[in-house]
C-alpha cells in the first residue's frame, strides 16, 4: 500500500497570510494526487485533483503542485472559511489511501 | 443536483451487523464506480471499499475483507454497505462517494477523485 504523509499536522495562521501545506508518498504517484478540505461536521469536499487542477467552483487562492512522491498545497491571502482540516489523497493504485490531515487553525 | 444520501448506521454490540444505504440522485448513477469511506471519530479518513460501474468489480481494504460487503442496484440508484462481525475499531462515520474521473490531455492516464460525498451516517461499535 502506498503511504501518505502530510507536514504539518497543524499549523496557525492569520486571515491575508499564506500558507503551504506539504504531502509525500512513499512511492511515485505521478500526479495521481487530490487534496480535499474538510470543515467540522462536514463531508470533505474536493479542492484540487491531478496534483494541480482545480475543481470547478474552489477559489483561484487555492493552488497545488507537484509530481512523484512530493506535493504542495498553497493557500494564498487566507480567508476566514479557509480554516479546515486539508487531507491529500493519492489515486495511484488501490487501496486509495489519504494523508494524516493538517489542521488549519486561525492565530 | 448531485446528492448522496446515506442512512442504516446506528449503536451495535460486538460481532453484530449492519446495513448501510447511499441513495443516489441527479446523475447516471449507473456510470459511476462508488465508494464507502469511513471517519473515526476526531480522526482522518479512510478508504473502506470501491465498487464498478456494473457491479463486476469490487475492492476492499484490508482491515475489513472477508467482513464486509460492499454492492450496489443500479435500477433503484443505490450503493450498500454490509458490515458484518463488527468491531470496535470499526465506529466511524461512514461516506458514500462518488468517483469523478478526467482524462489527460497529454497521454493516455485517467485522472480520478472523489466527489461529491455524502452527509455520512454515524456506526457505533460497543459493547
Amino acid at each position: 500500500d502506498i503511504q501518505m504523509s502530510q507536514s504539518p499536522s497543524s499549523l496557525s495562521a492569520s486571515v491575508g497570510d499564506s500558507v503551504t501545506i506539504t504531502c509525500r508518498a512513499s512511492q511515485s504517484i505521478s500526479i495521481y494526487l487530490n487534496w480535499y478540505q474538510q470543515k467540522p461536521g462536514k463531508a470533505p469536499k474536493v479542492l484540487i485533483y491531478a496534483a494541480s487542477s482545480l475543481q470547478s467552483g474552489v477559489p483561484s487562492r487555492f493552488r497545488g503542485s507537484g509530481s512523484g512522491t512530493d506535493f504542495t498545497l498553497t493557500i494564498s491571502s487566507l480567508q476566514p472559511e479557509d480554516f479546515a482540516t486539508y487531507y491529500c489523497q493519492q489515486s495511484y493504485s488501490t487501496p486509495r489511501t489519504f494523508g494524516q490531515g493538517t489542521k488549519l487553525e486561525i492565530k | 443536483e448531485v446528492q448522496l444520501v446515506e442512512s442504516g448506521g446506528g449503536l451495535v454490540q460486538p460481532g453484530g451487523s449492519l446495513r448501510l444505504s447511499c441513495a443516489a440522485s441527479g446523475f447516471s448513477f449507473r456510470s459511476y464506480w462508488m465508494n464507502w469511506v469511513r471517519q473515526a471519530p476526531g480522526e482522518g479518513l479512510e478508504w473502506v471499499a470501491n465498487i464498478k460501474e456494473d457491479g463486476s468489480e469490487k475492492y476492499y481494504v484490508d482491515s475489513v475483507k472477508g467482513r464486509f460487503t460492499i454492492s450496489r442496484d443500479n435500477a433503484k440508484n443505490s450503493l450498500y454497505l454490509q458490515m458484518n462481525s463488527l468491531r470496535a475499531e470499526d465506529t466511524a462515520v461512514y461516506y458514500c462517494v462518488r468517483d469523478r474521473w478526467e482524462l489527460s490531455l497529454f497521454s493516455p492516464d485517467t485522472y480520478t477523485w472523489f466527489d461529491p460525498w455524502g452527509q455520512g451516517t454515524l456506526v457505533t461499535v460497543f459493547s
